[in-house]
């Protein structure tokens, strides 16, 4: 079975532009959580979403918004792009997003904000 | 609010000796807990998880860890590094709910030498 793709890979973008960053999760997980990884931090929640609706949200301004598709898969979007948002974004799929259930990561995409 | 800890941002082992990853966690209550490991450019992979059905765990590639409530502590070992275990390392907590997402360490870069 496939992993949970994201794409693109890298991303290179200019202060104040928008991004969307897209990601598939592994086939049957129902939940999709956002993280963003700073160069030498740990992963930092963004959102979490089940079954197209928002479970959760973590401590990021209102620039970024996500949205859960029909089929399951997941946008992030940042508007107004700062040199700070410049990170590792991982996409996590679940089948139910919480408990014990594991959360799988994708290989990431690759922001620059110059 | 929910914290990890990690001690030491850099540990070192000799290749055959006993590696010894620390993490702490702070919670009122005792949350699922889980040890995740990052390969250069890649996402994260799960290596095990404490679900309270036992407190030493076992994981992939020979590492476990055990949970102690009275230290609060849930620290990764392997008995004998192996030069493919160099990578990042990651110990994260989540209270089951989903609405947090994962809350991780800063982590802990493992060096094998030779």
């Amino acid at each position: 079975d496939a992993g949970v793709t994201q794409s693109p890979t890298h991303l290179i973008k200019t202060r104040g532009q928008h991004v969307t960053l897209r990601c598939s999760p592994i086939s049957g997980h129902k939940s999709v959580s956002w993280y963003q990884q700073v160069l030498g931090q740990g992963p930092q929640f963004i959102f979490q979403y089940y079954e197209k609706e928002e479970r959760g949200r973590g401590n990021f301004p209102d620039r970024f918004s996500a949205r859960q598709f029909p089929n399951y898969s997941s946008e992030l979007n940042v508007n107004a792009l700062l040199l700070g948002d410049s990170a590792l974004y991982l996409c996590a799929s679940s089948l139910i997003g919480y408990g014990t259930d594991t959360q799988y990561f994708g290989p990431g995409t690759r922001l620059t904000v110059l | 609010a929910q914290s990890v800890t990690q001690l030491g941002s850099h540990v070192s082992v000799s290749e055959g000796a006993l590696v010894l990853l620390r993490c702490n966690y702070s919670s009122s209550v005792p949350p699922y807990l889980f040890w995740y490991v990052q390969y250069p450019n890649q996402g994260l992979q799960l290596l095990l998880k404490y679900t309270s059905a036992a407190t030493l765990v076992k994981g992939i590639n020979g590492f476990e860890a055990e949970f102690k409530k009275s230290e609060t502590s849930f620290h990764l070992t392997k008995p004998s590094a192996h030069m493919s275990d160099a990578a990042e390392y990651f110990c994260a907590s989540s209270r089951g709910g989903g609405a947090d997402g994962l809350t991780f360490g800063k982590g802990t870069h493992l060096i094998i030498q030779p």
